[in-house]
């Protein structure tokens, strides 16, 4: 089984950096992803980890650490446009996506 | 050039009702997904499908089908709708199921059961 934690809701100001935290707890899985999603819209991917450690991505990075069952999402020099939620994702073997309950995120002026 | 597309975007119905929802990708992948988001925003998968394997989610009611003419298209059919089946169902693929793979997603439909 899976079980994905994510704060519900965050807030932060243009031109910060906040970082979203995602806890889950399975036996094994393949990748961590990353997606974001606007109101109303379809979630687009952002980024996925397959191995421990940082992946950066423009203003976008995403860490993994498996031994603490711990990833988390960096968003840098926030936007207005980026107020969106995030969902993270967890790639089973065998089997597929399951997603996090979501961050809502929103950036302040 | 939309790589997923889904039609209706909306659909308003009556309880028991049934009807369907179309998918198709044009990113020749051989897998696709259906998803619920309901209205706490919490998405949930509900089959995925490839040439050799439908996998459902076993909390998914046998109301609903997916079916599917070619690797192309993803057709969700839904029968007797219900009150609860108000939400918006994503359509997704990627390239061949694998669990590292990253999936796209349609623009999504909005069902609304009366």
């Amino acid at each position: 089984g899976q079980n994905i934690d994510q704060p519900t809701e965050m807030t932060a100001t243009e031109g910060a950096i906040v970082q979203i935290n995602c806890t889950y707890q399975t036996s094994g899985f393949n990748g961590l992803f990353w997606y974001q999603q606007h109101a109303g819209e379809a979630p687009t991917f952002l980024s996925y980890n397959v191995l421990d450690g940082l992946e950066e991505k423009g203003r976008f990075s995403s860490f993994l650490s498996r031994s603490k069952g711990y990833s988390y999402l960096l968003l840098k020099e926030l936007q207005m446009k980026d107020s969106a939620s995030y969902l993270c994702a967890v790639g089973n073997y065998g089997q597929n996506f399951v997603f996090g309950p979501g961050t809502r995120l929103s950036v302040l002026p | 050039d939309t790589a997923v597309s889904q039609t209706p975007k909306y659909l308003v119905t009556q309880m028991g009702n049934d009807k369907s929802i179309k998918c198709e990708q044009n990113l020749g992948h051989d897998t696709m997904y259906w998803y619920k988001q309901d209205s706490k925003k919490f998405l949930k998968i509900m089959f995925s499908y490839n040439n050799k394997e439908l996998i459902i989610n076993e909390t998914v009611p046998n109301r609903f089908s997916p079916k599917s003419p070619d690797k192309a298209h993803l057709n969700l059919h839904i029968n007797s709708l219900e009150l609860g089946d108000s939400a918006v169902y994503f359509c997704a693929s990627s390239q061949d199921g694998g669990a590292a793979d990253t999936q796209y997603f349609g623009p999504g439909t909005r069902l609304t059961v009366l």
